[in-house]
């Protein structure tokens, strides 16, 4: 079962703040976090385990909430090269990492 | 650099063409995977192979076929396509497949795809 992200986009101007959802229906072990620019292969940011911890890349943090088996991802003080489509990744208790569509983040000056 | 090198980076091909998909893997993982990237949809896995083992193959279509010569190489092999095929194909590696939770995966730049 494929995770929900929200919003699908959304456009900022630098150093504005976003935040992004992502959200599952089944029980979560882990939330993986990567961002891909046009082009160019998805990177990792960062991941969450059971725990309910939260970390933080630079400006990039992120949350995970096992009870509500959901996770969300804050673009804090938003710079251009924030720019590109955000994935969030869930691994249940099969160990398997299911992509979300992702989110397409514009940050324009 | 992400440790994980496609080739080629492009490809068009025709419908009764056969090609190939190459990528090699320099982080010493034992996982690799085949992802299919398609516009405004979630990454679609197709295989995985793990010790060089195929160890998953997700109803994929038969003018698709991967092969794994060792943990460090892995091919698509693409005969017959159709249009829809035309997508971005992603090798990706980790260091396991399974057992354990907090498994990261590092993808390739991938590899675009037009069949015509």
């Amino acid at each position: 079962q494929q995770p929900v992200q929200s919003p699908q986009a959304v456009i900022l101007r630098e150093g504005e703040d976003a935040v992004i959802n992502c959200s599952s229906s089944k029980a979560l072990y882990s939330v993986h976090w990567y961002r891909q620019k046009h082009g160019e292969a998805p990177v990792f940011l960062m991941i969450l385990l059971k725990g309910g911890e939260q970390k933080g890349h630079d400006k990039i943090s992120a949350s995970f909430n096992e009870k509500k088996q959901q996770s969300s991802l804050y673009l804090t003080a938003s710079q251009l090269s924030y720019s590109g489509t955000y994935f969030c990744g869930t691994e249940g208790g099969d160990y398997k990492l299911s992509f979300g569509a992702g989110t397409t983040v514009t940050v324009r000056a | 650099e992400t440790g994980v090198t496609q080739t080629p980076r492009h490809l068009v091909m025709g419908m009764t063409n056969k090609k190939s998909l190459k990528c090699e893997q320099h982080l010493g993982h034992n996982a690799m995977y085949w992802y299919k990237q398609s516009a405004k949809k979630p990454l679609e896995l197709m295989f995985v192979y793990s010790l060089e083992e195929r160890v998953e193959n997700n109803s994929v279509p038969s003018r698709f076929s991967p092969e794994c010569p060792n943990s460090s190489h892995l091919f698509l092999h693409l005969h017959t396509l159709q249009p829809e095929d035309s997508a971005l194909y992603l090798c990706a590696s980790s260091q396991r497949y399974g057992g354990r939770s907090g498994n990261t995966i590092y993808f390739g730049e991938g590899s675009w795809l037009t069949v015509v």
